[in-house]
């Protein structure tokens, strides 16, 4: 079974600085997908980015990046220029490459962006 | 856009009623998921479902059950309704691994359950 653990409940920064959010997993699948969801309070949740694992080059999207670390099974999230809108809850999520068995999901962090 | 839809947002039970959940997506997706999201435990997987009449229990089926009898919907069922069982319920779904986007996993708003 594939476990994924975030270790930072909460995080608080201020508006415009860059924000780490970190997750690591473990599995013994050679193949497989990462992902990053945020939840704002609408509790909608939205696909921020997403990596796969045989990739070396990390995603990125926009202000969003992912750093992987294949190896020691490491995908944190960083976010650049942070803005009020990314007050949310993220979570970190994986998937075998197998595909339909759905994601598992770490507890989440909840980050606050301060004006 | 794909379009995951909960019929209900909001519900209130009764303990020991039988609770129905709809979900239903407009993008041919093979894949449907249910998940319960609960403070501190993140997403636990349910059931899900790879086909028409298939389920698969997730992590955490007990005093659950699933219904897909057409490709756009999955229902979870709650038999008997315990308090426990208060949560916020969330829908998913997902292509076949085959197509350019697999494994990503399209999510509804949540339906939000109180049993008292």
């Amino acid at each position: 079974a594939q476990t994924v653990t975030q270790s930072q409940p909460e995080m608080s920064v201020q508006e415009a600085e860059t924000v780490t959010l970190s997750c690591t997993y473990d599995t013994s699948e050679n193949n497989y997908y990462l992902f990053w969801y945020k939840q704002p309070p609408s509790r909608q949740m939205i696909l921020v980015i997403r990596q796969e694992a045989y990739k070396q080059q990390n995603a990125t999207e926009n202000r969003f990046s992912v750093n992987f670390q294949k190896a020691a099974k490491s995908f944190s999230l960083k976010i650049s220029d942070s803005q009020l809108g990314d007050t949310a809850m993220y979570f970190c999520a994986f998937s075998p490459g197998g595909g339909a068995d759905g994601l598992t999901f770490g507890k989440g962090t909840h980050l606050i962006i301060q004006p | 856009d794909v379009k995951v839809t909960q019929s209900s947002r909001y519900l209130v039970k009764r303990t020991g009623e039988k609770v129905f959940l709809e979900c239903v997506q407009d993008m041919d997706h093979e894949n449907m998921f249910w998940y319960r999201q609960d403070p501190g435990l993140g997403l636990r997987l349910i059931y899900f479902s790879y086909d028409v009449k298939m389920k698969e229990k997730g992590d955490i089926p007990e005093g659950y059950s699933v219904s897909r009898e057409k490709k756009e919907r999955f229902s979870l069922i709650l038999e008997s309704a315990s308090t426990n069982q208060t949560s916020m319920y969330l829908c998913a779904s997902s292509l076949d691994l085959t197509a350019s986007s697999g494994n990503t996993i399209y999510f509804g708003e949540g339906s939000w359950l109180t049993v008292v």
